[in-house]
């Protein structure tokens, strides 16, 4: 799979949209691009996922560019209960027999 | 549907110990895996299984045995504790198809300290 580049931390106003990017260069034709959060001492929660096209769903929307070598979620208006750690992970879909690849992620810090 | 459970929720060993982290999954997925998180890092894969009866090795193998007798459960065992295996222990389980989504439901986590 391929390796991907987050910054280590980054802060929003609530209700304002957090942005949060990925670099992903070696990302090849059949990798997805999968997006998860970690809120403090739980489990990771899945939040999106996109192969080209940019995606949306109730929690937020993936930006992806056309070279797919980079990404962007955006939580469209943050709230002081999207402080997590977001992960940003790249794999081959149906093949991968239920493994990802963590890195170290991005702390969102959403503050009043 | 109670999604992964993990049990217990936090236990301390002593060095030498033995012991088994139970995970279960009612939603009756293919694929289970556990992870460990040490602090500060990303979460490593440990081992994995596709199916009753199939197991393999993820990245941090060493010291951890599995089984999965059946769909619902996927065990880990310690088989000789080390304080380097002071950790937080989460299971997951996913179904996949040739399609992608392959969204990972994780448990709440054992939090294990080995003195």
């Amino acid at each position: 799979d391929a390796k991907t580049t987050q910054p280590t931390s980054m802060d929003c106003a609530e209700g304002r949209a957090a942005n949060l990017p990925c670099n992903h260069s070696t990302i090849s034709g059949n990798e997805y691009v999968y997006w998860y959060r970690q809120i403090h001492s739980q489990g990771p929660q899945y939040i999106i996922h996109g192969l080209k096209n940019n995606e949306t769903n109730e929690m937020a929307s993936l930006i992806i560019t056309e070279d797919r070598k980079s990404s962007t979620l955006i939580l469209p208006h943050a709230t002081l209960r999207d402080t997590a750690v977001y992960y940003c992970i790249v794999r081959t879909g149906g093949t991968s027999y239920g493994k990802l690849t963590f890195g170290q992620g991005t702390i969102l810090t959403v503050h009043p | 549907n109670a999604g992964v459970t993990q049990t217990p929720k936090f236990q301390v060993l002593k060095t030498g110990q033995s012991m088994t982290l139970q995970c279960a999954q009612d939603m009756n997925h293919e694929y289970m895996s556990w992870y460990r998180q040490d602090p500060g890092m990303g979460l490593r894969l440990i081992h994995y299984s596709v199916g009753a009866g199939i197991t393999d090795q993820g990245e941090v193998p060493n010291g951890y045995n599995v089984s999965r007798s059946t769909t619902e459960d996927f065990p880990l065992r310690l088989l000789s504790a080390a304080p380097s295996q002071t950790s937080v222990y989460f299971c997951a389980s996913s179904f996949e198809t040739s399609g992608s989504r392959n969204e990972q439901f994780f448990g709440p986590g054992t939090r294990l300290t080995v003195l």
